[in-house]
């Protein structure tokens, strides 16, 4: 079954630690993106990608960083985590014939001590 | 630059009442979409419109787009409680030739709450 996956879905973790956060997508999308949402808040993007190889900086500043290496894969990555940091953070995907309409995986909750 | 504007931001209402949630936009796009979002959760395609006049239907809500208005409705027909979610509009942002730009500009989003 197509379909976005994001791992871990749950992440505590203490101040100074490098963390990745996984994003896969079955669906054979060229489109990636990473958001950032604080709870009850409005998204943020962060990151995006139009294919291999291609990374944009989002709308919102971040000190993470991404790649994208493999069409089906986008990891995020924050080389040193803060307070700052703590956040739910969405992956989205979208392809030529789906048009522009984003596909959610289920978020990665990430909490820095 | 393309902006999108959600009212109301926030919304109580009774069950069985009706209301409509309002998505407004700055610039030219005719593709526009509609998200569900629960508590702690991710975000849920409900609808997904693309052209002048296109209208959708699902249950108790239903999404009109007005290109030349540059307004989208989503309205909420009856409210049950399980309708109580965070709402989003996505706007495309479309180039000069009409390609996609690939990226959604999304609304702040309208938190509804209805009560029994």
């Amino acid at each position: 079954e197509a379909d976005i996956y994001q791992t871990p879905r749950y992440l505590v973790i203490g101040t100074g630690k490098k963390i990745t956060l996984e994003c896969s997508q079955t669906m054979g999308h060229d489109k990636m993106y990473w958001y950032q949402q604080d709870p009850g808040m409005e998204l943020h993007l962060i990151h995006y990608s139009y294919g291999v190889n291609s990374t944009e900086k989002g709308d919102l500043s971040s000190e993470s960083t991404v790649s994208r290496i493999r069409t089906e894969h986008f990891p995020l990555t924050l080389e040193s985590a803060r307070p700052s940091h703590t956040s739910q953070y969405l992956c989205a995907s979208s392809g030529p014939w789906g048009g522009s309409e984003q596909y959610f995986g289920p978020g990665t909750r990430l909490t820095v001590t | 630059e393309l902006k999108v504007e959600q009212n109301p931001l926030f919304l109580s209402m009774q069950e069985g009442k009706n209301y409509t949630i309002y998505c407004n936009y700055s610039t030219t796009s005719d593709r526009l979409y509609w998200y569900r979002q629960d508590p702690g959760k991710s975000l849920e395609s409900l609808f997904v419109l693309l052209s002048n006049g296109a209208v959708k239907q699902e249950g108790r809500l239903m999404a009109s787009l007005d290109t030349k208005a540059r307004l989208s409705t989503l309205h909420i027909t009856a409210a049950v409680h399980d309708l109580s979610a965070t709402y989003f509009c996505a706007v495309d942002l479309l180039l000069n030739y009409g390609g996609s730009q690939g990226n959604l500009i999304f609304g702040k989003g309208t938190k509804l709450s209805v009560k029994p």
